[in-house]
C-alpha cells in the first residue's frame, strides 16, 4: 500500500512569506501528526490532528497552523517565515490516536528560509 | 511527560546481534514503549512498539523488563543498513496530551563491516 506522502519535497522561500505544506496519510490512518527537525533541536513535536481534530500542540508560536481534511489529508501552513523555520519538516500517519499503533512517517518536507 | 535515557551511541560489528537498551523508570501502568530509526536523510521509520509482553516483528524484538522499567530493542544480525540513530519513546494508550511522539537524542548505531 501506498506509503505517507509528502508535498513538496523541496522548498525555498523569502523571509515574511507564508507556505503551506501537504501531508496524505496512509489509507485508512486517522491520525496525522507533524514535526519539526532541525540539526538543533532534533525532532519537535508541532501537532497531531484526529478525525479533523486537533488533539494535540506543541510549544510552537502561531505562526505554525494546521488542519486536516475529511478524508484525513492535513495540510500545515507557517506565515510570516523566519530564517529559523528553516527545517525538515515531517508528517506521520497512524490508524488511530495513542500508542497502541505504530506511526508511519513520510520523507519530509525540506523547507530553506532566505 | 514520562521520560527514556537511552546512550549516545553504540558499536556493533555486522552480523552480530545489537542489544540497545532503554530506561523509563517512570513509565506508567498505561504507556505504550515504541522505538524508532532514522536512517541519514530519511524520516523516521517504526520499528516496534510494545506494552508488557516481548514482541517480535521482521525487523526486531522488543524485550520489555518485568516491572517494565526498562526495554532493550534486539537486532538478530546487524547489518551496515541498521547504522542509524534509534530512538525510545513512551505513548500513552489513550493519547491525548501524551498522545505525540517525543523524541530525545536516541543512540546512534554504527556497524563496523
Amino acid at each position: 500500500k501506498a506509503g505517507v506522502t509528502q508535498t513538496p519535497r523541496y522548498l525555498i522561500k523569502t523571509r515574511g512569506q507564508q507556505v503551506t505544506l501537504s501531508c496524505s496519510p496512509i489509507s485508512g490512518h486517522r491520525s496525522v501528526s507533524w514535526y519539526q527537525q532541525t540539526p538543533g533541536q532534533g525532532l519537535q513535536f508541532l501537532f497531531e490532528y484526529f478525525s479533523e481534530t486537533q488533539r494535540n500542540k506543541g510549544n510552537f508560536p502561531g505562526r505554525f497552523s494546521g488542519r486536516q481534511f475529511s478524508n484525513s489529508r492535513s495540510e500545515m501552513n507557517v506565515s510570516t517565515l523566519e530564517l529559523g523555520d528553516s527545517a525538515l519538516y515531517l508528517c506521520a500517519s497512524s490508524y488511530s490516536t495513542g500508542g497502541g499503533y505504530g506511526y508511519t512517517f513520510g520523507s519530509g518536507t525540506r523547507l530553506t528560509v532566505v | 511527560d514520562a521520560k527514556t535515557t537511552q546512550p549516545n551511541s553504540m558499536e556493533s560489528n555486522e552480523e552480530e546481534p545489537v542489544h540497545l537498551p532503554c530506561n523509563h523508570s517512570t513509565i506508567s501502568g498505561t504507556d505504550y514503549i515504541h522505538w524508532y530509526r532514522q536512517l541519514p536523510s530519511q524520516g523516521p521509520e517504526y520499528v516496534i512498539h510494545g506494552l508488557t509482553s516481548n514482541v517480535n516483528n521482521r525487523m526486531a524484538s522488543l524485550a520489555i523488563a518485568e516491572d517494565r522499567k526498562s526495554s532493550t530493542l534486539i537486532l538478530h544480525r546487524a547489518t551496515l543498513r541498521d547504522a542509524a540513530v534509534y530512538y525510545c519513546i513512551l505513548i500513552r494508550r489513550d493519547g491525548g496530551s501524551q498522545g505525540n511522539l517525543i523524541f530525545g537524542k536516541g543512540t546512534k548505531l554504527s556497524v563496523k563491516p
